[in-house]
């Protein structure tokens, strides 16, 4: 079964970090690129990063650029996003999403996201 | 990078067709043919409905279509059903530092 599950969500205080994880299992994960996808409570979709299947590309949306970092480890079939410098305005549901290829830029599995509020 | 536009909300009755636009700019929607769309029901993670403009993946409906013309994007649905009640929204390649741009997302009603 193809899953996506991602964790390391949680409260944190703004100016602080964290780092979230997704494991990926059903499929040839280094065969694939992959994305982090954000939604705030009650609001829509944001592309956040994406990376591609050997990490030779890396992508950011403008809003986190300079302070998020995507990584992944294909070894450990595992995808990362290292958030610093955090915000209010980056409290969402972080999903995980897996590209249908390695480079169309459409995200055809999603893990069940991981809740990060940033909040003092 | 702006976010696409879509219409907030559209709506049609059971049997009928509906279409949602997404418009964007010759750096994004104009340029590349890597659109997609996602339908997202209440509490539940995005689903892929369409993809490089107009493929299917497996297991969606012949009756979502995908279409492209200038800047803006088109995805239809036809022979509306009460279960296609959802949010839509669509997403293009932006480039080799931003890979991906949503629209804000378009409330279907099926009335």
């Amino acid at each position: 079964e193809v899953q996506l599950v991602e964790s390391g969500g949680g409260l944190v205080q703004p100016g602080r970090s964290l780092r979230l994880s997704c494991a990926a299992s059903g499929f040839t994960f280094d065969d694939y690129a992959m994305h982090w996808v954000r939604q705030a409570p009650g609001k829509g979709l944001e592309w956040v990063s994406g990376i591609s299947w050997n990490s030779g590309r890396r992508g950011y949306a403008d809003s986190v650029k300079g302070r998020f970092t995507i990584s992944r480890d294909n070894a450990k079939n595992s995808l990362y996003m290292e958030m610093n410098s955090l915000r209010a305005e980056d409290t969402a549901l972080y999903y995980c999403a897996k590209d249908i290829r390695s480079d169309s830029n459409a995200f055809d599995m999603w893990g069940q996201g991981t809740m990060v509020t940033v909040s003092s | 990078q702006s976010a696409l536009t879509q219409p907030a909300s559209v709506s049609g009755s059971p049997g009928q067709s509906i279409t949602i636009s997404c418009t964007g700019t010759s750096s994004d929607v104009g340029t590349y043919n890597l659109v997609s769309w996602y339908q997202q029901h209440p509490g539940k993670a995005p689903k892929l409905m369409i993809y490089e403009v107009s493929k299917r993946p497996s297991g969606v409906s012949n009756r979502f279509s995908g279409s492209k013309s200038g800047n803006t994007a088109s995805l239809t649905i036809s022979g509306l059903q009460a279960e296609d009640e959802a949010d839509y929204y669509c997403c293009s390649y932006a480039g080799s530092s931003t890979f991906g741009l949503f629209g804000g997302g378009t409330k279907l009603t099926v009335l």
